[in-house]
């Protein structure tokens, strides 16, 4: 059973830096196939893929994001770390961790419960 | 980039009523295409993937259609607990995206 949890600041102010860390367990990113990514969804729109890392550190981002976005891994640690620089107050959403299969893709499955930022001064 | 875009925005229906949710790809993505249920203060689940595959757990009253660019989720008989959003996805092509979702209210 894959498990994934989002751990991070709740409250960034505006030009910061966040960094949002997602901790799993029940897969390894050292097995070929396995990737994990991050979405988001603002209050009441809809969801975004941000990025995915993949077991062989190939990486996808939004294009329209990805000047700010750093996705990287420690598969010793089953951690799987996003950096977004310059964050904005329209970047406020609930960032979710998610689980995907590069070989046999099913969509996005598990999905971690979501962690809520709110981009304030 | 690969617009969805999801039809009705809003879909009114009684319980035991049939629901049908429609999703529309602005280019071809084969069957790779996925709906997922989000009720709200939850995360959301995944229903179906490759248009037509129910995941594990999912009851049969939810069937998936379609391929190329016009898709369609189905939910023979409303039941309570189905009331929620539900969003289409894409995984044919990067970005993966998502439709803006389709609310099924109670009527």
């Amino acid at each position: 059973q894959i498990t994934l949890k989002e751990s991070g600041p709740s409250l960034v102010k505006p030009t910061e830096t966040l960094t949002l860390t997602c901790t799993f367990s029940g897969l390894s990113l050292s097995t070929s196939g396995e990737g994990v990514g991050w979405i988001r969804q603002p209050p009441g729109k809809a969801l975004e893929c941000l990025a995915v890392i993949y077991w062989d550190d190939d990486k996808r981002y939004s294009p329209s994001l990805k000047n700010r976005l750093t996705i990287t891994k420690d598969t010793s640690k089953n951690q799987v770390v996003l950096r977004m620089t310059n964050m904005d107050p329209r970047d406020t959403a609930t960032y979710f961790c998610v689980h995907s299969l590069w070989f046999g893709e099913k969509g996005f499955d598990p999905w971690g419960q979501g962690t809520q930022v709110i981009v304030s001064s | 980039e690969i617009v969805m875009t999801q039809s009705p925005v809003t879909l009114s229906v009684s319980p035991g009523e049939r629901a049908t949710l429609s999703c529309k790809a602005s280019q071809s993505v084969s069957s790779d295409l996925a709906w997922y249920q989000q009720k709200p203060g939850q995360v959301p689940r995944l229903l179906i993937y490759g248009a037509s595959t129910r995941t594990t757990g999912i009851p049969a009253r939810f069937s998936g259609s379609g391929s190329g660019t016009e898709f369609t989720l189905t939910i023979s008989s409303l039941q309570s607990e189905d009331f929620a959003v539900y969003f289409c996805q894409q995984y044919n092509k990067w970005p993966r995206t998502f439709g803006q979702g389709t609310k099924v209210e109670i009527k």
